[in-house]
């Protein structure tokens, strides 16, 4: 149990443009998600906590124009990047939890590569 | 005061050997513990986690060590093998799982 599926895995894109990452819970329901950003070689670093129906918290230093979050369902988070910049490269993480006992799980990961 | 401080940074052991890695936290309001084992371009997998009502905890050859006072806990891993080559993330929350605060990491390297 306890399964997070995140998409895509890998995309490049334009800088300027915007990329929507998708992260589900596939046998339950989560009302909280995290969205997480990884450097190489680097811990990861905690961007936003979504909520389903409300709006996300933003971590200090992350700015929620740029990095946009929408939890619209108890299965799915979204995190869109909009007019991504070549510093923006990374490797962006989510993680969902059933409860408290159970502990979060992590996706599997979605390597940002901005060109 | 919400940081947590892992070390080593690198670790390499030869097969068969114990790897131990250390974690120590500052916020005493932490309850949750957890050890996530990831691989080069994964995301972290939950590996074994303690709440501070236990001083140890065991799954297989992984063993959560814990000190309240000292404010402090490691994971051991006994008979290592080139397959537990991957880094490993301390983290500690508060108020259940939720938000983490993860350690720098250890990059493990098991050699054959």
């Amino acid at each position: 149990g306890a399964v997070v599926s995140q998409h895509p895995s890998r995309v490049i894109c334009k800088s300027g443009t915007s990329v929507k990452i998708e992260c589900r819970s596939l046998d339950f329901q989560a009302t909280t998600m995290f969205w997480y950003r990884q450097f190489p070689k680097q811990s990861l670093m905690l961007m936003a906590t979504s909520n389903e129906g409300s709006k996300a918290t933003y971590e200090q230093g992350v700015e929620k124009d740029k990095f946009l979050i929408n939890h619209a369902s108890l299965t799915l988070s979204t995190l869109t990047v909009t007019s991504a910049h070549p510093e923006d490269s990374s490797f962006y993480i989510c993680s969902a939890g059933r409860d408290t006992n159970y502990g979060y799980t992590f996706g599997s990961g979605t390597r940002l590569t901005v060109v | 005061q919400q940081q947590v401080k892992q070390s080593p940074q690198s670790l390499i052991v030869q097969k068969g050997g114990i790897s131990i890695i250390n974690c120590a936290y500052e916020n005493t309001a932490f309850d949750y513990f957890p050890w996530y084992q990831q691989f080069p371009g994964k995301g972290p997998a939950l590996l074994i986690a303690i709440r501070p009502d236990v001083s140890e905890k065991k799954e297989g050859r992984f063993t959560i060590s814990f000190n309240k006072s000292a404010k402090q806990f490691s994971l051991h891993i006994m008979d290592s093998q080139p397959g537990d080559s991957a880094t490993y993330f301390c983290a500690a929350g508060q108020g259940g799982s939720e938000k983490l605060v993860f350690g720098k990491g250890t990059k493990l390297t098991v050699n054959p």
